[in-house]
């Protein structure tokens, strides 16, 4: 079975800080999909950033980074110059690669809350 | 059209009641997803449609019956719920390929009195 851990609870930063969203998973398959999701207030969940088990570059979004390391099962989040905007929960999930559409759900870790004070 | 959107916002219902939730895409994703989530907790998933047929059932208590009657169309019907079944239902499609990604509705805020 497949496990995605969330450390930090929440956290809570003033605007034009930098902050890291940390995520660990687990799973035994070699092929799988890593995702950041958005949950802000309003409860709707917007996707941020998709990634495969076989592409360990790490990518830049505007002011969102993504560090994605298969040595130690990381992927972490990085929001540079944070706004007010930008407090939501975040969510980190983990998709199996199943050739069953049917089976291939995704795991969510238990989230993030940040908050970024003006 | 790229969204998933789902039907009503807002649902407040009585033990006794019997309500739908529905769910639908036009995206042509062949596989669509009941998920619940509470207060402070992430999405659990309750149920998942492959190809119109239910493929997974997350131990779901039968007060919550899933129907899919077409490629687009999800409901989740509900019947003598618990107040402890208050909580936000999300609904989610995905194309065929593995990794494709999941689109989220906005989910419907149930409340059970």
């Amino acid at each position: 079975a497949q496990k995605v851990t969330q450390a930090q609870t929440e956290i809570s930063v003033v605007e034009k800080e930098d902050v890291t969203l940390d995520c660990v998973y687990e799973t035994r398959d070699t092929t799988y999909y890593l995702f950041w999701y958005k949950q802000p207030p309003s409860g709707e969940l917007v996707f941020l950033i998709r990634r495969n088990s076989f592409d360990e570059q790490n990518e830049i979004s505007g002011r969102y980074s993504w560090n994605f390391q298969k040595s130690t099962s990381s992927f972490n989040f990085t929001i540079t110059a944070s706004q007010v905007v930008d407090s939501a929960v975040y969510f980190c999930a983990l998709s199996l690669s199943l050739m069953d559409t049917g089976r291939r759900a995704l795991t969510f870790g238990s989230g993030t809350r940040l908050q970024v004070q003006p | 059209d790229t969204e998933v959107t789902q039907t009503p916002k807002h649902l407040v219902m009585g033990m006794t009641n019997k309500k739908s939730l529905k769910c639908e895409q036009h995206m042509g994703h062949r596989a669509m997803y009941w998920y619940k989530q509470k207060a402070k907790k992430p999405p659990e998933l309750m149920f998942v449609y492959s190809y119109e047929k239910l493929s997974i059932n997350e131990s779901v208590p039968s007060r919550f019956s899933p129907e899919c009657p077409n490629s687009s169309l999800l409901n989740l019907h509900l019947h003598a719920l618990q107040p402890e079944d208050s909580a936000l239902y999300l609904c989610a499609s995905s194309q065929e390929a593995a990794g494709d990604g999941y689109t989220f509705g906005s989910g419907t805020r149930l409340t059970v009195v």
